[in-house]
């Protein structure tokens, strides 16, 4: 029973081209997060949904763009790929409550390579 | 400044052995702490929060000290499957969870 669940795990496409991650979350949580990780692990936070509305944009270029069509799914979709997209992206839920941060669950990743 | 700052490492210890890692955060306002822990090509799954007073879990004892801004992980009695990467993060808010991560500190464990 996988509780964050990410495809593809890996995608391999080349510059310019437009392709989209899923994510999906069977923890019945409210709020689910995109995290890119780059060529140096370095962890940082895309966006955050909570109950379908967008909390959290962190200055990503507007070629990405997020869409929660229910609390258990958030997908990503990337237009017009380019050489630095290239990275690591963790899907993640987490229960929100009385506005204190809890444990984020992560999804294993999907390993985008852009060529 | 980043926002969290620890050492990369790697920390090479022997089976056995005591390794402490540290972390400093620059937000003064951050209100939750934790330590994530990440194995090679895996996602990041947390290890334990952190709190003013201190917590211990098992061989893991994490300590906060708002004053210094400065957060601690000790791992006791070290074993070959702790080697990972030790993430330090912070939450800067009491808003919806917005977790900053610092770069991690690499433990290779060896027998």
């Amino acid at each position: 029973d996988t509780a964050v669940s990410q495809t593809p795990k890996y995608l391999v496409t080349q510059m310019g081209n437009d392709k989209s991650i899923k994510c999906e979350q069977n923890l019945g949580h409210d709020t689910m997060y995109w995290y890119k990780q780059d060529s140096k692990k370095f962890l940082k936070i895309m966006f955050s949904y909570n109950n379908k509305e967008l909390i959290i944009n962190e200055t990503v270029p507007n070629r990405f763009s997020p869409k929660s069509p229910d609390k258990a799914h958030l997908n990503l979709h990337i237009n017009s790929l380019e050489l630095g997209d290239s990275a690591v992206y963790f899907c993640a839920s987490s229960q929100v409550a009385s506005g204190l941060a809890y444990e984020q669950y992560f999804g294993p990743g999907t390993r985008l390579t852009v060529t | 400044r980043k926002e969290v700052e620890q050492d990369p490492g790697p920390f090479n210890v022997p089976e056995g052995a005591t390794v402490a890692f540290n972390c400093t955060y620059s937000n003064s306002a951050s209100q939750s702490f934790f330590w994530y822990r990440q194995d090679c090509r895996k996602e990041p799954k947390l290890l334990m929060s952190v709190y003013s007073s201190g917590n211990e879990d098992g061989r893991f004892t994490a300590q906060l000290n708002r004053a210094s801004q400065y957060i601690s992980l000790l791992i006791r009695d070290s074993k070959l499957s702790d080697s990972a990467t030790y993430l330090c993060v912070v939450s800067p808010n009491t808003g919806f969870q917005k977790l900053v991560f610092g770069t991690g500190t690499r433990l290779l464990v060896s027998p």
